[in-house]
């Protein structure tokens, strides 16, 4: 089984600044990685696939980036909407694997 | 539009059966190109995938609950459904279910994702 380890845990940032979110996989997953968002009391959403995908309806702010066991979800400029908790998963093989999540809060 | 709604009991007893269905409206649960997961999530605690299953029966199982869980399709009722048997208070959760992708990409990229949810539905184990 994939090991999927999310950084940091928590990361607290003002409005309009950019939020990094790292994700790594204890094996190599290609570009088979997605990113969700799951606001309290929510159904995670789908945020980005392939790992640089973003999913219907997504803005432009979200961005991903990486492959191997390396990745990143960049948010460019957060906006209240954006605190939240986040979720990559991989979907290389199976069984699929998530990765504990990262909490986006306000600084 | 495409939605998914869980039903089944909200509490449980401990050592009994856990039942949920997944009523799928907006959209045909036989489309070929995707499969039908359930994932739960632990009060406070992250998410796990449990299984999930396509229009013809084909089955993937999390393999730490695969001795316990049986998941099954109906294709005349565009639902889906999951049994897990022998429940603990560890199977506390909130439990979706979700639209799981399963394509090849114009670069040959299979795309295995999940892209709806249901709003899901919290089950209690307690006696």
């Amino acid at each position: 089984e994939i090991v999927m380890t999310q950084s940091p845990a928590t990361l607290s940032v003002s409005p309009g600044e950019r939020a990094t979110l790292s994700c790594r996989a204890s094996q190599s997953v290609s570009s088979n990685l997605a990113w969700y968002q799951q606001k309290p009391g929510q159904a995670p959403r789908l945020l980005m696939y392939g790992a640089s995908t973003r999913g219907t309806g997504i803005p432009a702010r979200f961005s991903g980036s990486g492959s191997g066991t390396e990745f990143t979800l960049t948010i460019s400029s957060l906006q209240s909407e954006d605190f939240a908790v986040y979720y990559c998963q991989h979907y290389n093989n199976w069984p699929w694997t998530f990765g504990q999540g990262t909490k986006v809060e306000i600084k | 539009q495409l939605q998914l709604q869980e039903s089944g009991p909200g509490l449980v007893k401990p050592s009994e059966t856990l039942s949920l269905d997944c009523t799928v409206s907006g959209y045909s649960i036989s489309n070929s190109i995707y499969y039908w997961g359930w994932i739960r999530q632990p009060p406070g605690k992250g998410l796990e995938w449990i299984g999930s299953i396509n229009y013809s029966g084909n089955i993937y199982n999390n393999p730490s609950l695969e001795s316990r869980v049986t998941i099954s399709v109906d294709t005349t009722k565009n639902h889906f459904s999951l049994k897990m048997t022998s429940v603990t208070a560890a199977d506390t959760a909130v439990y979706y279910c979700a639209r799981q992708s399963d394509y090849y990409d114009s670069s040959g990229y299979r795309h295995r994702h999940f892209d709806y949810w249901g709003q899901g539905t919290l089950v209690i184990v307690s006696s």
